[in-house]
């Protein structure tokens, strides 16, 4: 069972543009909801994250969505840029208590901005 | 500072050989996660250490995955009798304790042919 479903699985976007990457989860415990970019042959890197006591996180050219009664997030790259050009994943985790924090994440998002 | 480091890069194995995996975390995280990417897919979670309490072992597929970790420093998976479902991309990261943010190494690749 996925518990965090990621959509599309690519995008192309023009440079300029808005490029916008959404998820959707089950486990309505999930508490903190990270995204993260994946560079070719690197490992991931927190971008931007929120939790679900507010609706809208922004960071630059960065935003985060979130709908908690719909158990929806998303990410809108404003401005897109070639240098964008990353693989994109959602994730979510749970504070266990035990502090694990250990992230489910989505399947990814290709995006290319092309110029 | 040095971020999370993993050792080797690339790792080619016969099926059924055993391998270990390396990961030295950020110094003074106490939070490390070992996680699988399959091919055009997300991160698995395998594997939690904090401290030294007893591993969130949950996520490791088969008796074949075992991790270890000494304090709060150097970890090693540890992957017996490899299969060629085990291919994939094997990354860690570490966590300071109270912080939700992850910080990845670039990855093991494993190959079983």
């Amino acid at each position: 069972q996925q518990q965090v479903k990621q959509s599309p699985q690519s995008l192309i976007v023009q440079k300029g543009g808005i490029s916008i990457i959404n998820c959707a989860y089950e486990n309505t415990a999930f508490d903190y909801f990270p995204w993260y970019q994946q560079f070719p042959g690197k490992g991931p890197a927190l971008l931007i994250a929120i939790r679900p006591d507010v609706s809208e996180k922004k960071e630059g050219r960065f935003t985060i969505s979130f709908n908690k009664s719909a158990k929806q997030f998303s990410l809108h790259i404003m401005d897109s840029q070639p240098g964008d050009s990353a693989t994109y994943f959602c994730a979510a985790s749970i504070d266990s208590g035990a502090g694990s924090y250990q992230l489910t994440f989505g399947k990814g998002t290709k995006l290319s901005v092309i110029p | 500072g040095a971020g999370v480091s993993q050792s080797p890069s690339n790792k080619v194995t016969e099926k059924g050989k055993d391998v270990e995996l390396r990961c030295d975390p950020i110094s003074g995280h106490t939070a490390l996660y070992w996680y699988r990417q399959r091919l055009g897919q997300g991160l698995e979670f395998l594997i939690y250490f904090q401290g030294n309490s007893a591993p969130d072992k949950s996520g490791l597929p088969s008796d074949r995955f075992s991790a270890e970790r000494t304090g709060e420093s150097v970890s090693t998976l540890t992957i017996q009798r490899t299969q060629q479902e085990d291919s994939a991309v094997y990354l860690c990261a570490s966590s300071s304790q109270t912080g939700n943010e992850q910080f990845f190494g670039p990855g093991t690749r494993l190959t079983v042919l």
